[in-house]
């Protein structure tokens, strides 16, 4: 089956860093890849939508301008939480769907946990 | 997008069979339903996804009435692995994103 790998699977980093998270698409390529925000005990939460060759699309309330959203090619889409807080510590999950596939089903990635102190 | 009402938790046994019953009222005509397990730490797992009556995989089956307004999950035999969030989910945004609800906390216990 299709597999979404995300990197790194956890990572700590220290208030006013940037951190940078990549999702690939391994055997399959993915036009279109979403980012989503999960804090403990909730739901996911859709932060952006990132598009191969164009600028991503956010949700309300995300900004992106402390969210940046990279999809250079159809196997690779990059998150970077820029100046990050502690507030922005949760964990972050990608998906892919794939663009050969008429299904509406998505691949989702193993998710990265963000820790900033 | 439909809204979904969804059981918060349940409890189970190790070998008994377990129906989670999804509601969404208002799903719209094309829209199919999906369902998705997620452990803790762990992205989201694709169950199964159906437009109407039955389908059933390896893992589950899917039950959908005519009138499309409920979804009921049923996983046959479960174990203690089966503890997990599942999510049910009418469709997608307009991005082809996927709306996850607060989903039904599943507990099996031995």
């Amino acid at each position: 089956g299709a597999v979404v790998s995300q990197h790194p699977s956890w990572v700590i980093c220290k208030s006013g860093t940037s951190v940078k998270i990549e999702c690939r698409s391994l055997d399959f390529q993915a036009t279109t890849m979403f980012w989503y925000r999960q804090f403990p005990k909730q739901s996911l939460m859709l932060m952006a939508t990132s598009n191969e060759g164009s600028k991503a699309t956010y949700e309300q309330g995300v900004e992106k301008d402390k969210f940046l959203i990279n999809h250079a090619s159809l196997t690779l889409s990059t998150l970077t939480v820029t100046s990050a807080h502690p507030e922005d510590s949760s964990f972050y999950i990608c998906s892919a769907r794939d663009q050969g596939q008429a299904s509406y089903e998505q691949y989702f990635g193993p998710g990265t946990r963000l820790t900033v102190t | 997008l439909a809204k979904t009402t969804q059981p918060i938790s349940m409890d189970s046994y190790e070998g008994q069979e377990v129906n989670i019953t999804c509601s969404h009222n208002n799903i719209a005509t094309n829209d199919y339903i999906t369902w998705y397990q997620q452990f803790p730490s762990q992205g989201p797992r694709f169950i199964i996804q159906g437009y109407k009556t039955k389908v059933t995989n390896e893992v589950a089956s899917l039950f959908i009435p005519a009138d499309r307004k409920s979804s009921t999950l049923s996983l046959p035999r479960v174990s203690l692995s089966d503890t997990a969030v599942y999510y049910c989910l009418p469709g997608t945004g307009s991005q082809g994103n996927l709306i996850f609800g607060k989903g039904t906390k599943l507990s099996v216990k031995p």
